[in-house]
């Protein structure tokens, strides 16, 4: 049974249009994340929310809209794609990440590749 | 923000040797872990270590806090090491991992 799912896996899209990536976590954790991994392997942080609410947001373009329906979800839309947002996008949950003092272990999903054409 | 660097950048092993890859930071951190990108992209939790030894068949990690850093020991190297190892560190102030830039390994058969 898959801790941290995301979908698709695969994106190929053209400049200009708007895609959604899906993740969902069945660990229990109250904090979930958004990476974007660039060409040189480099990860980032784009977003975190715990329990629903927007902790982390690390100027990254407000064509990126993350959404948190539930502790369990969270779903990253990007607007007007541009060739710049090519990348690996990863989901991750952990215990704790809200600046409190303690931050659990992180699981990763499996990367959704995005290519704009 | 906290910094994290990661040695060697790359390394080429023939299979059977044994390595240690370095992880360094800057501030202090409530959470440490090695990962392992695979050749297929996935990232693969390796140890869990704030502080001190953990051992998991031939992968060892030893993090000493006080003086920042954490070391990953890979012995007897297999092809199938073969990959980007990555230390993410998360502060005692901060609200996220961060990851270094990782280790990029091949393993020659």
């Amino acid at each position: 049974d898959t801790a941290v799912s995301q979908t698709p896996k695969y994106l190929v899209t053209q400049m200009g249009n708007d895609k959604s990536i899906k993740c969902e976590q069945n660990l229990g954790h109250d904090t979930m994340y958004w990476y974007k991994q660039d060409s040189k392997k480099f990860l980032k942080i784009m977003f975190s929310y715990n329990n629903k609410e927007l902790i982390i947001n690390e100027t990254v373009p407000n064509r990126f809209s993350p959404k948190s329906p539930d502790k369990a979800h969270l779903n990253l839309h990007i607007n007007s794609l541009e060739l710049g947002d090519s990348a690996v996008y990863f989901c991750a949950s952990s215990q704790g990440g809200n600046g409190g003092g303690y931050t659990g272990e992180l699981f990763f999903g499996e990367g959704s590749r995005l290519t704009v054409l | 923000g906290i910094q994290v660097e990661q040695s060697p950048p790359d390394l080429i092993l023939q299979e059977g040797a044994n390595s240690t890859l370095r992880c360094n930071f800057s501030d202090s951190v409530n959470n440490l872990q090695w990962f392992h990108q695979n050749p297929w992209g996935q990232l693969i939790n390796l140890f869990y270590i704030p502080s001190g030894t953990k051992q998991n068949g031939r992968l060892s990690a030893t993090t000493v806090a006080t003086e920042r850093y954490s070391l990953l020991y890979i012995s007897s190297s297999q092809t199938t090491d073969s990959g980007v190892y990555f230390c993410a560190v998360a502060s005692n102030y901060g609200q996220n991992f961060v990851f270094g830039p990782g280790t990029r390994l091949s393993v020659l058969p």
